[in-house]
C-alpha cells in the first residue's frame, strides 16, 4: 500500500485536458508545498515533470501544470498528445524519518 | 549535467546481502545541493523509495526497509552505495539510484539496473 493515492488510470482523447489527483495527509501533501510529478514511459527512467507543486524544470511542456488544495495535489495535462501516454508518479516531501514518499502510480491512456 | 550510472550483480540468492554502486559524473557527490537516494520498482509495479544520505552521512530510510538497508557514500570514488541484507523474491526490482532535493524533487535518475532475487 502505499503513503499517497492515485487512481489507477485515467484516460483522454488528444486535444482534452486530463487531472491526475495525488492524496496524502498533513504529515506529506498537506503540510509541505514539496510535492513533485514524474512521468515514466515504459522500459524508462522516470522524468521529473513538476516540482515544488506547481513549477516547471527547464524543458518541460507549459501544457503540464501542478496544484494543491488541502491534502491533494493534483497534475493536469492539457492539449493531450499521444506521446504523453506514460504512468504518471506523485512524491511528496514527507515529515517522517523517511523524507519521500511515493504514490501507486496512475496510468495514463490516449485514446 | 549530473549523471549516474548504476552498477552491480544483477542476480542474488535469496538470504544474501544486495549491493549496488551508483558512479556520479558531471558535478561532485560532496556538493551540499543534493542527497543522493535510492528507489526501486518491482516489475510491472510502482515505484518505491528506498533512502537516501547527504554528503554530511545523515541517512533517510523507508521505515519498512530500514532494518535491511545501509546507504553509504565514497566521496573519494565520488560514488555512494545500496546494501540490502537478507533479500527474498519480493527484492526483485529496477534499482535506480538518483539525486534528491531537499524538497524531495528527484532530479537526475540512473538508467536502473534489474536485480533478480532467485537460486
Amino acid at each position: 500500500q502505499s503513503a499517497l493515492t492515485q487512481p489507477a488510470s485515467v484516460s483522454g482523447s488528444p486535444g482534452q485536458s486530463i487531472t491526475i489527483s495525488c492524496t496524502g495527509t498533513s504529515s506529506d501533501v498537506g503540510g509541505y508545498n514539496y510535492v513533485s510529478w514524474y512521468q515514466q514511459h515504459p522500459g524508462k527512467a522516470p522524468k521529473l515533470m513538476i516540482y515544488d507543486v506547481s513549477n516547471r524544470p527547464s524543458g518541460v511542456s507549459n501544457r503540464f501544470s501542478g496544484s494543491k488544495s488541502g491534502n491533494t495535489a493534483s497534475l493536469t495535462i492539457s492539449g493531450l498528445q499521444a506521446e504523453d501516454e506514460a504512468d504518471y508518479y506523485c512524491s511528496s516531501y514527507t515529515s517522517s524519518s523517511t523524507l519521500e514518499v511515493f504514490g501507486g502510480g496512475t496510468k495514463l491512456t490516449v485514446l | 549535467q549530473l549523471q549516474l550510472q548504476e552498477s552491480g550483480p544483477g542476480l542474488v540468492k535469496p538470504s544474501e546481502t544486495l549491493s549496488l554502486t551508483c558512479t556520479v559524473s558531471g558535478g561532485s557527490i560532496s556538493s551540499s545541493s543534493y542527497y543522493w537516494g535510492w528507489i526501486r520498482q518491482p516489475p510491472g509495479k510502482g515505484l518505491e523509495w528506498i533512502g537516501s544520505i547527504y554528503y554530511s552521512g545523515s541517512t533517510y530510510y523507508n521505515p519498512s526497509l530500514k532494518s535491511r538497508v545501509t546507504i553509504s557514500v565514497d566521496t573519494s570514488k565520488n560514488q555512494f552505495s545500496l546494501k540490502l541484507s537478507s533479500v527474498t523474491a519480493a527484492d526483485t526490482a529496477v534499482y535506480y539510484c538518483a539525486t534528491v532535493r531537499g524538497t524531495a524533487a528527484i532530479d537526475y535518475w540512473g538508467q536502473g539496473t534489474l536485480v533478480t532475487v532467485s537460486s
